[in-house]
């Protein structure tokens, strides 16, 4: 099973600041297919980025993705106010599919 | 738009068997795999397995012995059982689309199940 590790736990940061997330994995994902998701309180994930760097369908284009192996980032170019949120990352490319433990980005 | 939702009882006794439905609409179940993945109160989220539309499975290892993923494809829908239930299951569960090579796009908003006597 791959083993998926965010970092920071926790970033605090001011609307306009960028946000940089990292998740490594414990072994190679394969054909880089490593995902980031949003969640806020009392709703579903929401899928931002597949493929390492895809943005998925109507996700600003803040939102950036890259990485490839086992080191792989999401980067928010400019926070805004909607995107305090907790951010999972998500290997589906050797089963069973795993879920990293989450990068909440607060209000500094 | 598809959209799916979950239903099922919100409350189930340690050692029963849980057991939820999905139902799609907006689109058809067939051609595409559907996944049913949870999160405990409070901490990350646990992909439990999928079904392809055809009815080939693929679960995680960690409760292999105890869930069952079907699909009824005449009602549009998919199910999980999990038996054998313990408070270490009380989580929200959610069913979400998934396709081959990419990551569940469509996701149901989520059912609270607890597991208490």
């Amino acid at each position: 099973e791959i083993v998926l590790t965010q970092s920071p736990g926790t970033l605090s940061l001011s609307p306009g600041e960028r946000a940089t997330l990292s998740c490594r994995a414990s072994q190679s994902v394969s054909s880089s297919y490593l995902a980031w998701y949003q969640q806020k309180p009392g709703q579903a994930p929401r899928l931002l980025i597949y493929g390492a760097s895809s943005r998925a369908t109507g996700i600003p284009d803040r939102f950036s993705g890259s990485g490839s192996g086992t080191d792989f980032s999401l980067t928010i170019r400019r926070v805004e106010p909607e995107d305090f949120a907790v951010y999972y990352c998500q290997q589906y490319g050797s089963s069973p599919y795993t879920f990293g433990q989450g990068t909440k980005v607060d209000i500094k | 738009q598809v959209q799916l939702q979950e239903s099922g009882p919100g409350l189930v006794k340690p050692s029963e068997t849980l057991s939820l439905t999905c139902t799609v609409s907006g689109g058809s179940i067939s051609t595409y795999y559907w996944t049913w993945i949870r999160q405990p109160p409070g901490k990350s989220l646990e992909w439990l397995g999928y079904i392809y539309y055809s009815g080939s499975t693929n679960y995680n290892p960690s409760l292999k012995s105890r869930i069952t993923i079907s699909v009824d494809t005449s009602k549009n829908q998919f199910s999980l059982k999990l038996s054998s239930v313990t408070a270490a299951d009380t989580a929200v569960y959610y069913c979400a689309r998934d396709r081959l090579g990419l990551p569940p796009d469509y996701w149901g908003q989520g059912t609270l199940v607890s597991v208490s006597s």
